[in-house]
Order: structure tokens, then sequence, then C-alpha cells
């Protein structure tokens, strides 16, 4: 039973270049989120998605950064025209349809670790 | 706003020894809190939660508290092991919403 899957494990990009970070929920899951996380930082909320939607994209910077969640495949995180200070990991986590009294558990893969020289 | 803060960025205890790492939040509106752990270059492991309507839980090992009147949390962790080596979060769930805001994290180490 796979866990949530990030891939490439660690990406370097030159600044300028663009990053496609992908996502494969946990079997099941129908719900994914992505955090981003500075060295000796907490992760901040980035976006919320479901299949083909965005539902929450209010940690998302407003330019540069994207989201997607289709219905068949990954979902994919991707940064466009990449700056140092994107360097960062990032984290997807994915949750089974929340019913009421369901517990909240998010469950995370093992995150992207961005480079951007 | 929304926030999660922890009171101490560093703690460091005895192989066999309790510890207990605690965590303030801000958000009245918080009705769920989880305790996650982070091994170095690992994603975070979900360890224990408690909705706000609880005011304790019991894990393997492991006890959250919760008190919301001063909104604090803490995570007790009882005869620690080396593999008890990491950096604990805590994070909350503001109601109505899905995201988790997390807190700036405390490392802690096992001496032997």
């Amino acid at each position: 039973n796979a866990g949530v899957m990030q891939n490439p494990r660690h990406l370097v990009r030159r600044r300028g270049q663009e990053a496609r970070l992908r996502c494969s929920p946990m079997k099941g899951h129908s719900h994914v989120y992505w955090y981003r996380q500075l060295p000796e930082e907490g992760l901040k909320f980035m976006v919320y998605l479901q299949k083909e939607n965005i539902i929450d994209e209010s940690g998302m910077p407003k330019e540069r950064f994207s989201a997607e969640f289709p219905k068949e495949g990954p979902s994919i995180l991707r940064i466009q025209q990449v700056v140092r200070g994107d360097s960062a990991a990032y984290f997807c986590a994915s949750s089974p349809l929340i019913t009421a009294g369901s517990s909240y558990e998010q469950y995370f893969g093992p995150g992207t670790r961005l480079t951007v020289t | 706003g929304e926030s999660v803060g922890l009171h101490l960025p560093t703690l460091s205890v005895q192989e066999g020894d309790n510890s207990i790492i605690n965590c303030a939040y801000s958000n009245s509106a918080s009705d769920y809190f989880i305790w996650y752990k982070q091994e170095s270059g690992k994603g975070p492991q979900f360890i224990i939660d408690i909705r706000s309507n609880m005011d304790k839980r019991q894990g393997q090992r492991v006890t959250v508290l919760l008190n919301k009147t001063v909104k604090h949390l803490s995570l007790q962790i009882a005869a620690t092991q080396p593999g008890d080596s990491a950096v604990y979060f805590c994070a909350d769930r503001i109601q109505g919403a899905q995201k988790l805001v997390f807190g700036q994290g405390t490392r802690l180490t096992i001496n032997p």
C-alpha cells in the first residue's frame, strides 16, 4: 500500500527556468495539499485541490506559481521563472474524502527539495 | 490571525526520560489539532491528533493535552528512545477550512 509519492526528490534549476513538481496521492485519496518549507521553519500551506478543482489557493503566490490535479495522473505544482527565493522543500499531502466525524489526518510525501542556482 | 507557535525551539532529554513539547495557538476557531514528527530529509509523520471537544488523548507512549482556555497544546512522550530524536510540529485547522497551520517546530534530541 504505497504512501504519497513525490518526484523528483531533488530538483536543481537555474534562475528563470521552470520547475515541475509531481505528487501522486495515496490510493483512494481524492484531496491533495501542497506545502512549502524553508530551512528551520514550519510548513506553510500553499494550495488545496480535489480532482479537477482548486478549492483553496490562499497560500499561493500570485505570480509564477500554479497547481493542478487532473482527472487522470498526478497533481502538479508548477513554478515558472524560478528565483533563488523559491529554493525550499515542497511537500504534498493527501487525505480521503472528508465526512462528518472523520479523522482529518493528512498523509505527507517525502518532499521535493528545489534548489535554484 | 492564524498562528501556531512554540515556546521552545530545542529540547534535550536523557534516554528513558519523559519529554514535553509545548505549543500555543491563537485562533479560537481552531477545531482540530495534530502533532507531526519530522526526521531529517523526510516528510512529516502523523503522531496523534485531538479535536477541540476533547482535552486529552493518549496513544502509544504519547499523550496530547489541549487547554482551550489558554490556547495551549502539549505533546508528552514517555520513556524516550533514540528514535524519538526529530523535529516536532504542532498544526491546527480552523473550523470550516481544510488547510493546516503549522508552528515553527521543536527539535528534540535524545541523549544516550
